[in-house]
């Protein structure tokens, strides 16, 4: 079954910009979606098909995606950014939906 | 406005069932497909299953294949989760989330509900 492979957590200053990679084989040949989960919250899209954000997303998300990794870019990093990022991927050789492990994003 | 409320959960025996409901409001449901992911103490997200907008495509993965069954009432703009077999392994907080359209392959979810918790315990 396809694999995603995330940092478990990744920490900046405010202001800074986070980078939270998403490695699988081959991923750049896959649309890659990324979603934001705050504690005791529901998940939230932030970034979809690599580099598009849903309304209501601040441009400072943005995404890459391409051989075998794709990143989440938050620039001007907020204390309010800190949150559990995923990234998915759907894997049409299983028909499954995948989910990386999630990375832990601290403000510091 | 666009809301998923889901329903069901609670504390169940290991082997015992539990149906979890998904109520949809404020959009076309048949239009859309729709999928539960599971968050699981201490884990990541974890995709459990997937129905298209008229039922027609089903996905399960596989820790819950054989013992979930994921299905809808686009009447009744409700999605519905019937988990049998639970395992210790199943407790989790279930989401529902609609997927963005009805496409193939399927697409991101945009929206999701708040969540039920399903603790499996003795």
């Amino acid at each position: 079954s396809y694999v995603l492979t995330q940092p478990p957590s990744v920490s900046v200053a405010p202001g800074q910009t986070a980078r939270i990679t998403c490695g699988g084989n081959n991923i750049g040949s896959k649309s890659v979606h990324w979603y934001q989960q705050k504690p005791g919250q529901a998940p939230v899209l932030v970034v979809y098909d690599d580099n598009y954000r849903p309304s209501g997303i601040p441009e400072r998300f943005s995404g890459s995606n391409s051989g075998n990794t794709a990143t989440l870019t938050i620039s001007r990093v907020e204390a309010g950014d800190e949150a559990d990022y995923y990234c998915q991927v759907w894997d049409s050789s299983s028909d499954h939906w995948v989910f990386g492990g999630g990375t832990k994003l601290t403000v510091l | 406005e666009v809301q998923l409320v889901e329903s069901g959960g609670g504390l169940v025996q290991p082997g015992g069932s539990l149906r979890l409901s998904c109520a949809a409001s404020g959009f076309t449901f048949s239009s859309f497909s729709m999928n539960w992911v599971r968050l699981a103490p201490g884990k990541g997200l974890e995709w459990v299953s997937y129905i298209s907008s008229s039922s027609t495509t089903i996905h399960y993965a596989d820790s819950v294949k054989g013992r979930f069954t994921i299905s809808r009432d686009n009447a009744k703009y409700s999605l519905y989760l019937q988990m049998n077999s639970l395992r210790d392994e199943d407790t989790a907080v279930y989401y529902c989330a609609r997927g963005y359209d009805s496409s193939d392959p399927p697409s991101q979810f945009d929206y999701w509900g708040q969540g039920t918790l399903v603790t499996v315990s003795s």
